[in-house]
Order: structure tokens, then sequence, then C-alpha cells
């Protein structure tokens, strides 16, 4: 069984752009959640998708957006980036009907903005 | 946001050593989660937990899902040079299948 597989595996953009990550989740499951890594904050939720559907939201800005496609691959894109967001941004695949939970991430995007 | 407290942040241990680390929090959690995520990769899932007081093991490593349902411990026996990494914990509440809340990490240095 395939895994969770992130696009790109590197960024860099510059302040000001936007951009768009793209998640495939492991064949099957519904449910897409994204997470931003940074050395100071840690691992933080930055929502959840199942179904085509926003399920849950963490505290992030509005710049932050995501959306899922009928094949349950996801995109999230941060629109006018700034150089605090430059982080590794992390999916999450997971049934998103069966507990119990178990979840399975992706080896992540590395974005730096300068 | 909400983070869960792990403890030790750090290690540094001789190979053959056993390694003991949890995390608490002041909430309630369903599920208890232990990963580990080596440099440039994402984390990747050792043990799940999801009754109080589960004890599972996963080889050389043992989870607990605590008794107050508010902490999990991780053990590793025989440490060996591949433990090295970042140890999270992550638990989930209930109602929030995809809504994970972590702990900031034990990273772990193993001396051969």
């Amino acid at each position: 069984k395939a895994g969770v597989t992130q696009t790109p595996r590197y960024l860099i953009k510059t302040r000001g752009q936007q951009v768009t990550l793209s998640c495939s989740p492991i064949s099957g499951h519904r449910s897409v959640s994204w997470y931003q890594q940074t050395p100071g904050q840690g691992l933080q939720f930055l929502f959840e998708y199942f179904s085509e559907t926003q399920r849950n939201k963490g505290n992030f800005p509005g710049r932050f957006s995501g959306r899922q496609f009928s094949n349950s691959r996801s995109e999230m894109n941060v629109s006018t980036l700034e150089l605090g967001d430059s982080a590794l941004y992390l999916c999450a695949s997971s049934s998103g009907t069966l507990t119990p939970l178990q979840a399975f991430f992706g080896q992540g995007t590395r974005l730096t903005v300068v | 946001g909400q983070q869960l407290n792990q403890s030790p942040q750090s290690m540094f241990i001789q190979e053959g050593e056993d390694v003991s680390m949890n995390c608490t929090s002041s909430s309630i959690f369903n599920t208890w989660l232990w990963y580990k995520q080596e440099p440039g990769e994402g984390p990747v899932l050792l043990i799940a937990l999801y009754k109080a007081g589960e004890l599972t093991s996963n080889g050389r490593l043992t989870a607990q899902f605590g008794i107050t349902r508010k902490d999990s411990f991780l053990n590793i026996s025989a440490s060996i040079p591949s433990d090295v990494g970042i140890y999270f914990c992550a638990g989930q509440k209930g109602g929030s299948q995809g809504n994970l809340i972590f702990g900031k990490g034990t990273k772990l240095s193993v001396k051969p």
C-alpha cells in the first residue's frame, strides 16, 4: 500500500507570494489533516478535510486555506506569504470514519519564505 | 495552540541503556499516539493507545495509556544508535478525528 505523498518536497518563495502544497493520502483514506511544524511552536494543527468538507480547523489566519478533491487528494494554499510561514508542512492521512484513530504522515513540504 | 507537556526535552544516553519519556495534559484524551521523526522526514507512527491503562509493545518499545487518561509514557529498552530521532506524543480528544495535539518532542541521542 503506497504511503502518504506530499509534493513538492521543497519550496522557496518570496514574501507576498502565494503557494499551493499537495497531499495524496493512503488509498482508501478519506481524511486529510494538515500541520505546520516549526522549531519554536512544534506541530500545530491547521485543518482537517473529510469527504471534500473541512471538518476541523486550527487557530491559523485566513491566509491558510485548503480543499479536498473527490479522490481525497488535498491541497493547502497560503496567500500573502510572510517570513514566519517558513516551516515544514505535514499532512496526515486517516480513514476518517474508523475508530480507533491511526494517522499516518507524509514526508512533508519544506517551505522557505525569503 | 494547545500542546501536551512532554518530557524530557532531550536525552543523551549510552547504547544499551533504557529510555523513558512521558506526556501529560490537563485534558482527557481518547487516544494517545507515539511518533518518531528523523531529520527531513515526516513523523512515523510507532504505537497507538486507545484505552485507559492499556499497555502496548512494538519490539523494544512499550507505551502506556495513563489511568486518568491525561498522560502516557513511552519506554525504549536496550537502545541502539538507530533509535536516534525526535519522539512525539500526540493526543486526540473525542469528536475531533483529525485534530491531533502534539507534545514538543523528546530528542534522543545514543552514543555507541
